[in-house]
């Protein structure tokens, strides 16, 4: 069975602080799709990055990065120099291709950054 | 505007009458999906659709339906609603992109959302 986890239930920093939210998948299927989602407290979800399992390339965008390591099932993301902005509920999600795209979501951290 | 739109955004009924839940999407999205979120739990899919008339169960489909007439709208039918149905439900769409090579896959690129449809069932 598929399943993702993300262990951090709430993570509290001070602004300007680096964090890293932490992702772990379970999957045995070769090919699928790994994404991060962003919900604000406004509660819209925010799409912010895919990664397909058979590209490892790490990605930097601005204050965003991401480190999927395929050896250790884990796709986590770091923010650095926190923003106050940056709170919101994080969702790590994994898509597999069972001939339909079936898609499973973490529980989801739980960012504070305060001023 | 590209939008995932949802009607109605509340809802408060009661146990046993019939509702449904309507999802469009104006971006010519062959995948659509309806998801519910619950504390603690993240998002679980319910039913998802490949395209038109290609419908498939999540992971917690019971006491739900869904209908794919048109490409655009993904409905979401709960025939006899019930207090463990109260939940905060999402619509998604996507698009499919062929594969490359020989696999015969395609894949599936980010999920677009809807604002939400906050569902309480007394």
């Amino acid at each position: 069975a598929q399943k993702v986890t993300q262990a951090q239930t709430e993570i509290s920093v001070v602004e300007k602080e680096d964090v890293t939210l932490d992702c772990v998948y379970e999957t045995r299927d070769t090919t699928y799709y790994l994404f991060w989602y962003k919900q604000p407290p406004s509660g819209e979800l925010v799409f912010l990055i895919r990664r397909n399992s058979f590209d490892e390339q790490n990605e930097i965008s601005g204050r965003y990065s991401w480190n999927f390591q395929k050896s250790t099932s884990s796709f986590n993301f770091t923010i650095t120099a926190s923003q106050v902005v940056d709170s919101a509920v994080y969702f790590c999600a994994l898509t597999i291709n069972t001939g339909g795209f079936k898609t499973i979501f973490g529980a989801g951290t739980r960012l504070f950054v305060k001023a | 505007e590209a939008q995932v739109t949802q009607n109605p955004r509340y809802l408060i009924t009661v146990t046993g009458k019939k509702l449904t839940v309507t999802c469009s999407q104006n971006m010519n999205h062959e995948y659509m999906s309806w998801y519910r979120q619950d504390p603690g739990l993240g998002l679980r899919q319910i039913y998802y659709s490949m395209n038109v008339e290609v419908t498939d169960k999540g992971d917690v489909p019971e006491g739900y339906k869904v209908s794919r007439k048109e490409k655009r709208n993904f409905p979401l039918i709960l025939e006899s609603p019930s207090p463990n149905q109260t939940s905060l439900y999402f619509c998604a769409s996507s698009l499919r992109r062929p594969s490359f090579g020989t696999s015969g896959l395609s894949f599936l690129n980010e999920q677009f959302f809807g604002p939400g449809t906050r569902l309480t069932v007394l």
